[in-house]
Formats: structure tokens, sequence, C-alpha cells
């Protein structure tokens, strides 16, 4: 199976503290993207990194992708309560058009 | 911000029954794709559309379900006769290009529950 399997499976820290999820998957990748999912509504991208890069930011968050051990991770800086929510990775397999999710991390921030 | 809209946001049917979910995709968006989530469970792809037909679908989609864009608006999924199992979160999606290197807006989505 692509999909892949996000870890932890659910995360609880304080408010101010660094977060970080980490997502490993089977094959080769086009790209991979996180996504937050909050409480029974849709998904929103966030980030996407291509496998020719190794780190990208936006804003409070840190991408890194390892393609050697096929793996992913997601750094939330100075975590907000409002960053509560579910954060899913989501891969495109080489030579292939769709993107297919992970387990999800549950992350919760407390204030 | 241009947004996916789906309707309804909650659907109760009995087994057996056929039900329409709807979507309208961003208007200049040329990909839609139907995905679902059972309740605490991860997010599973169901199928994609381009150009008026089916690009891909997975092991779920099958006889079941269709998919039909009716006019220059409108994504609809099908489901002929649904079945306990069908019970979940059904989320519509759409991209400008294919998923390879480009990031799908998602719908709110639609509680879909079968008694």
């Amino acid at each position: 199976s692509q999909q892949g399997e996000e870890d932890p499976q659910a995360l609880s820290i304080q408010e101010g503290e660094n977060a970080t999820m980490n997502c490993s998957y089977k094959t080769s990748i086009n790209n991979l993207q996180w996504y937050r999912q909050n409480s029974g509504r849709g998904l929103v991208h966030l980030i996407l990194i291509r496998s020719n890069e190794r780190e990208k930011h936006s804003g409070r968050l840190r991408v890194t992708l390892d393609t050697s051990k096929k793996s992913s991770s997601l750094l939330i800086t100075a975590s907000r309560a409002a960053d509560t929510a579910s954060y899913f990775c989501a891969t495109v397999q080489t030579g292939a058009n769709n993107l297919f999710f992970g387990t999800g991390t549950r992350l919760t921030v407390i204030p | 911000e241009p947004e996916v809209t789906q309707t309804p946001s909650h659907q109760v049917t009995q087994m057996g029954q056929e039900v329409i979910l709807r979507c309208v995709p961003i208007s200049n968006h040329l990909y839609f794709y139907w995905y679902r989530q059972i309740l605490g469970q991860k997010v599973e792809f169901l199928v994609s559309f381009y150009n008026n037909e089916i690009s891909e679908k997975s092991e779920i989609f099958d006889d079941q379900f269709s998919v039909e864009r009716p006019d220059g608006s409108n994504f609809t999924l099908k489901i002929r006769s649904t079945k306990l199992e069908d019970s979940a979160m059904y989320f519509c999606a759409s991209s400008e290009a294919r998923g390879r290197g480009e990031k799908l807006f998602f719908g709110s989505g639609t509680q879909l529950s079968v008694l």
C-alpha cells in the first residue's frame, strides 16, 4: 500500500512548545504533502515538498523529507491552542496522479 | 478565497436507498476527486475525474458508485444501493492540475449515515 503512516497517533503539548509529527511511506514518491483537518471538517493543504527537496518552511511550519528513509517530518514551532487538529501526510507515488493519505496524528495544544 | 462546496452537509438514508452527494468544485479547476473517511479512520481515495471521465478509481469504488459532471459546475457522487458500511464522511476535492505536484482543495464534506 502507498498510504503513509503517521507517528505518533496522538500528541498532547503545552501552548508555546514545538510539535513534531512523522510520516513514513513505502514506495518512491513524486511529492509529499501535509494537510490539516479540524474536527469534522475538510482537509486544508499546509505544505508540499517535492522528492528532490529536503526541507521546506512556511511560517511556523517546517517540513523535512528523507527519501532514502522514506520518511518526512512536520514541525510546528511555538504551538497555539488553535493548532489543535489532526495532521495528515499524503503522498503522490512516482508515475501516479492521486494523493494517498496516511493515518493522521491528532495534535492537542493545551492553553 | 474560492472554495469547494458540498451539499448536503448531512444525509441520513435507509439501507438499500440511492443517495446523491453534490459538489461544486472551484470554477477554474480541471480535476475532481472523491474521498471518504469512516469515523476515526484514515482518508481513503475513491475516484478521480478529468475531462468528463474517470481517471482512476480505488477498489472501494465498485459498481454501486458512479460519478457525473452533469453541467459545467456540479460534480456528483451516486451510491445506488447504500449499505451500512457506506456510512462515512465523503469529501469532494478539486485541483487545477493532477495531484502530481498540485495541492487539493477540499470541501467540508457530507456526513452520510446509512440506517
